[in-house]
């Protein structure tokens, strides 16, 4: 298996332009997590899906932020309008039910100048 | 809710020495603990978990943790580290039977010949 895929893995773009980060986890997984790694903050669940469907969004930072999952195979994050304070490293992650291991993608790091 | 400290946020040590990596947590309800690794430039990935029974949890790379329910803690340990150890290791919290994880700052480990 290729391990959960994420894309691009580099990003730099101006404030104020649209940024959409693209996830594909592991088949058969049924969770997706979208997580952001920032050295003031740490490691922060910013939502997760079960069977394609947002479960807990509580951590998604404001109306700026979106995430969709169209099928179990894809999802994606954008930021819209970004801004310098979105910089960050973002990680999509992937488990099956009831084994309790997340799986982590490379990350994209993310530059808003 | 719940909420993780890793005491130390730097561990330097030199090779083949051992090593404890300390983190406490705080919960209402019963929880599952779990230990992550990340290496530099990569995503996350799981060492070791404890959902239940034996306190003491053996994972990968020779590394082992213990529950402590009066202590609250599930500290890291490894008895000889080797140069391939030096990571940055999460300790993390799920309520029993969820699947959302709250995680620690984090603690670098600096592995020195």
């Amino acid at each position: 298996d290729a391990g959960v895929i994420q894309s691009p893995r580099h990003e730099v773009t101006e404030m104020g332009q649209e940024v959409t980060l693209r996830c594909k986890p592991i088949s058969g997984h049924d969770y997706l997590f979208w997580y952001r790694q920032t050295m003031m903050r740490g490691l922060e669940l910013l939502i997760y899906f079960n069977n394609n469907v947002p479960i807990d969004d509580s951590g998604m930072p404001e109306d700026r932020f979106s995430a969709k999952m169209p099928n179990a195979s894809f999802s994606t994050l954008k930021i819209q309008p970004s801004e310098p304070r979105d910089s960050a490293v973002y990680f999509c992650a992937s488990s099956n039910p009831e084994r309790y291991e997340q799986y982590f993608g490379p990350g994209t790091r993310l530059t808003v100048t | 809710a719940q909420s993780v400290t890793q005491l130390d946020s730097q561990v330097p040590v030199f090779e083949e020495a051992p090593v404890e990596l300390r983190c406490n947590y705080s919960s209402s309800v019963s929880v599952y603990l779990f230990w992550y690794v990340q290496y530099p430039n990569q995503g996350l990935q799981l060492l070791l978990k404890y959902l239940s029974g034996s306190t003491l949890v053996k994972g990968i790379n020779g590394f082992e943790a213990e529950f402590n329910k009066s202590q609250t803690s599930f500290h890291l340990r490894k008895p000889s580290v080797h140069i391939s150890d030096t990571a940055e290791y999460f300790c993390a919290v799920s309520e029993s039977g969820s699947e959302k994880l709250v995680f620690g700052k984090g603690t670098k480990l600096t592995v020195n010949p």
